[in-house]
């Protein structure tokens, strides 16, 4: 069984730039949630995709977009970033309507903003 | 909503002590819950989980029992050791949603 990975593991860019993140969900798995995790901080919800689409959103503005594939792995993209955007992101994927099953997380992504 | 709320931390404990982390929990349904517990450097692990009323969740010497008449899944272990030191996170995912809800971390320190 092939666990969730994240790519990259590090990041540095510059206010402005734009950014995409890589996740590739655990096999047997059709949904994937991003959170972004402040330092000291607990994991607060970006959004999740099932079947491509977009399935809920938390509170973040829409410089945040993301896209699911077809084989359920998915990206996020964040535009005209911001030092408030240095945080670690995190992918986890679950098997939707199975409401008892985990989420299981990637290692993330470490994203610095200079 | 949805909401899980865990004790603020840090929790400093010696080697052998008793733990406890305090998580209760408002939900719309009959939501399952979870601990998931965080390693410096890592994603999210999940620690134990409970789907029902009275199920009691376990792993690694770590317990939960949900209560319903309480809202509430407290993390407890007899006896902790060092490399339990992580941070802690109270979840539920309610079956009228499958966007998950977490609660902010309890950071814990046990020194030998």
């Amino acid at each position: 069984e092939t666990g969730v990975t994240q790519s990259p593991t590090h990041l540095i860019k510059t206010r402005g730039q734009q950014v995409t993140l890589r996740c590739s969900s655990q096999s047997g798995h059709n949904t994937v949630s991003w959170y972004q995790q402040a330092l000291g901080q607990g994991p607060q919800f970006i959004f999740q995709y099932y079947r491509e689409e977009e399935n809920g959103r938390g509170n973040f503005p829409p410089r945040f977009s993301g896209l699911q594939f077809p084989n359920y792995s998915s990206e996020l993209n964040v535009n005209a970033l911001e030092l408030d955007d240095s945080a670690l992101y995190l992918c986890a994927s679950s098997l939707r309507g199975d409401s008892n099953q985990p989420q299981h997380f990637g290692d993330g992504t470490r994203l610095s903003i200079l | 909503g949805d909401s899980v709320t865990q004790m603020e931390g840090p929790v400093t404990l010696s080697e052998e002590a008793f733990l406890t982390i305090n998580c209760t929990y408002t939900a719309t349904g009959y939501p399952s819950l979870f601990w998931y517990v965080q390693y410096p450097g890592e994603g999210l692990q999940l620690l134990l989980k409970a789907t029902k009323a009275d199920d009691k969740g376990s792993n690694k010497g770590f317990e939960a029992t949900y209560r319903k008449e309480t809202t509430s899944f407290h993390l407890e272990k007899g006896s902790v050791q060092v490399s339990d030191s992580a941070v802690y996170f109270c979840a539920l995912s309610d079956r009228g949603s499958y966007i998950p809800t977490f609660g902010r971390g309890t950071s814990l320190i046990v020194h030998p």
